[in-house]
């Protein structure tokens, strides 16, 4: 298997402008974990999903985030509009139910 | 509510010497305990699991950990560290509501010195 993979690896955008970051999890496991790592506030769990019914979304920052998961192999997470302050890597996780998270290399990401 | 505490932000250790990564965490129930490695740049990777069983748990690269309930710890070890366990190392908790979620601590940044 491939591992969990996310695209792009880096992202250098604009303040104001719209970021997608996409996730493909490890086929068969049916969650799915969105992390912001930084240094000031280390590695921070964003929202999950169980059977891509999202489950808990209160570490999503505000409302310019926004996370999807359309089917069981495919999720994005958008912040509209992006602000220097989103700068982090962020990291894409899949398991089986109550497994070992598995994550993928992430996308770093600098809103300039 | 519950947490996981990583005592030491920074470990400088000489390569081929011993080393502990310290974790303790707060929990009600029984939990599932983990210890991930994070290399430059890269992402997390699962060293290491404690689900039921055995309190001493190895993993990879000579890792192990052990489980103590009544000090409510999970400790990482290496007898022997080399220069390529220079890394970031984030002890985890699963979530008391068994949903799936995992507690980090702050992460322990292993510095092995030549």
């Amino acid at each position: 298997d491939a591992g969990v993979i996310q695209s792009p690896r880096h992202e250098v955008t604009e303040m104001g402008q719209e970021v997608t970051l996409r996730c493909k999890p490890i086929s068969g496991h049916n969650s799915l974990f969105w992390y912001r790592q930084t240094m000031m506030r280390g590695l921070e769990l964003l929202i999950y999903f169980n059977n891509n019914v999202p489950i808990d979304d209160s570490g999503m920052p505000e409302d310019r985030f926004s996370a999807k998961m359309p089917n069981a192999s495919f999720s994005t997470l958008k912040i509209q509009p992006s602000e220097p302050r989103d700068s982090a890597v962020y990291f894409c996780a899949s398991s089986f139910p109550q497994e070992t998270q598995y994550f993928g290399p992430g996308t770093r990401l600098l809103v300039l | 509510a519950q947490s996981v505490t990583q005592l030491d932000s920074q470990v400088p250790v000489f390569e081929e010497a011993p080393v502990e990564l310290r974790c303790n965490y707060s929990s009600s129930v029984s939990v599932y305990l983990f210890w991930y490695v994070q290399y430059p740049n890269q992402g997390l990777q699962l060293l290491l699991k404690y689900l039921s069983g055995s309190t001493l748990v190895k993993g990879i690269n000579g890792f192990e950990a052990e489980f103590n309930k009544s000090q409510t710890s999970f400790h990482l070890r290496k007898p022997s560290v080399h220069i390529s366990d220079t890394a970031e190392y984030f002890c985890a908790v699963s979530d008391e509501s068994n949903t799936g979620k995992l507690i980090f601590g702050q992460g322990t940044t292993l510095q092995v010195k030549p």
